[in-house]
């Protein structure tokens, strides 16, 4: 078990662009989170999947977002028509049943 | 809803010496509370968690928190500082457990030699 995978670590976009993160998750875990972290906040919840249902979303979560995980495994973040303010940390979690998160390591966007 | 408020954006402590992080909570229903601490370019690390068993919680690298109902608190403890549990430390709430877990601004915890 190698944990939560996020890639790529880093990306760097021209605003307008469109960009796309991927996360693979704990092979068993069944629920999936996306967060986004901007510099000195704590992390802001932006959805979740419980397999490949998604469940919730935050109101963070503007319609040139959108996420999906196809088969109840990865899941891909995408936001399209970047903006400035896009810049942040993704991070992607998953768990399963009661138990905590497990983070991954997060991809960080730089709209220029 | 749910929130958590962490006083204090910058502790500085010296190596040796008690850490002590806090956090207040705000939920209308029995909360789960957790501490994560989080690396240089690296994600969050479940460092305990509240589930309304015991009060007093133990978790990795020496830290414990205790849950104060009548306080809203969940304060983070550790007796001895090393310079390796320098880092930011986040609080969370979530009332089912998992779901949704709202976090707090962070604290930066800078260990002094």
């Amino acid at each position: 078990d190698t944990g939560v995978s996020q890639n790529p670590r880093h990306k760097i976009t021209k605003r307008g662009q469109n960009v796309t993160f991927r996360c693979d998750p704990i092979s068993e875990h069944n629920r999936l989170y996306w967060y986004r972290q901007t510099l000195g906040q704590g992390p802001e919840f932006l959805t979740y999947f419980q397999n490949e249902a998604q469940l919730e979303k935050s109101r963070l979560l503007s319609d040139r977002f959108s996420a999906e995980r196809p088969k109840g495994s990865f899941s891909t973040l995408e936001i399209q028509r970047t903006e400035q303010g896009d810049s942040a940390m993704y991070l992607c979690a998953s768990s399963l049943g009661t138990k905590g998160y497990t983070f991954g390591s997060g991809t960080r966007l730089t709209v220029v | 809803a749910q929130s958590v408020t962490q006083l204090g954006s910058h502790v500085s402590v010296s190596e040796g010496a008690l850490v002590l992080l806090r956090c207040n909570y705000s939920s209308s229903v029995p909360p789960y509370l957790f501490w994560y601490v989080q690396y240089p370019n690296q994600g969050l690390q479940l460092l305990l968690k509240y589930t309304s068993a015991a009060t007093l919680v133990k978790g990795i690298n020496g830290f414990e928190a205790e849950f104060k109902k009548s306080e809203t608190s969940f304060h983070l403890t550790k007796p001895s500082a090393h310079m390796s549990d320098a880092a930011e430390y986040f609080c969370a709430v979530s009332w089912d457990n998992n779901n949704d877990m709202r976090f707090g601004a962070g604290t930066r915890l800078t260990v002094k030699p």
